[in-house]
């Protein structure tokens, strides 16, 4: 059965750190990984990784895939209040797209 | 806002009842994804249509179907309602059917069972 685990389940920090997630996985015919973050509504899709080593960036947020070890890690720099959210992380599996979450860490980013 | 539409926002019935969801995807998307969202579940994939076609059946009970139109718009369909299925409901896109894509999810459908 596919399985991805997140950690860590919940994160609290203070304006300006940075945090990273992590996001480890196990998928037969592993083809991509994806981050979503989720507010209170519907999950927002942040990035797609499919290959090792290539690091995706969009403004403050930057992702990594690790192929060979099976992880993969969500960067945030300089947090804000505003990235307070559940970060998913995704991966679809054995069976067409179905994509198999894990259970998403809780980022809290207090003033 | 991801291009994928949902209604009803809210739905309110009571254990016994019948609803239906209905979901239209992006734009020149032909993949549909449902997923159930509860607290103690986390998101669970339930099924996949791929241009009117069944493709991938998750963990969906029997009282739940679903089917994709010809316009690609398509409906779930929740029977026989149980307490336990109140949830949020999702409905996602994608271009294709499998292979690396990405999947837009819409606003989701609360469903609150009395």
């Amino acid at each position: 059965e596919d399985k991805v685990v997140q950690s860590p389940l919940s994160l609290v920090v203070h304006e300006g750190d940075t945090v990273t997630l992590n996001c480890s996985y196990e998928v037969t015919n592993f083809r991509s990984l994806l981050w979503y973050k989720q507010e209170k509504k519907a999950p927002t899709f942040l990035f797609m990784l499919t290959s090792s080593g290539i690091e995706k960036k969009s403004g403050r947020l930057s992702s990594i895939l690790d192929k060979k070890e099976l992880f993969s890690i969500l960067n945030i720099t300089a947090t804000q209040t505003g990235d307070s959210a559940v970060y998913l992380c995704a991966a679809p599996g054995t069976s067409g797209s179905r994509l198999t979450f894990g259970e998403g860490t809780q980022l809290t980013v207090n003033p | 806002d991801s291009g994928v539409t949902q209604t009803p926002k809210h739905l309110i019935t009571a254990t016994g009842q019948r609803v239906t969801l209905r979901c239209s995807p992006r734009s020149g998307d032909l993949s549909v994804y449902w997923y159930q969202q509860s607290l103690d579940q986390g998101l669970q994939f339930l099924i996949q249509y791929y241009n009117g076609e069944e493709r991938a059946k998750g963990n969906i009970l029997e009282r739940f179907s679903a089917q994709q139109f010809p316009d690609l718009h398509s409906e779930l369909n929740l029977s026989s309602l149980e307490l336990g299925d109140s949830a949020l409901y999702f409905c996602a896109s994608s271009a294709q059917a499998g292979g690396p894509n990405e999947q837009f999810f819409g606003p989701g459908t609360r469903l609150t069972v009395l």
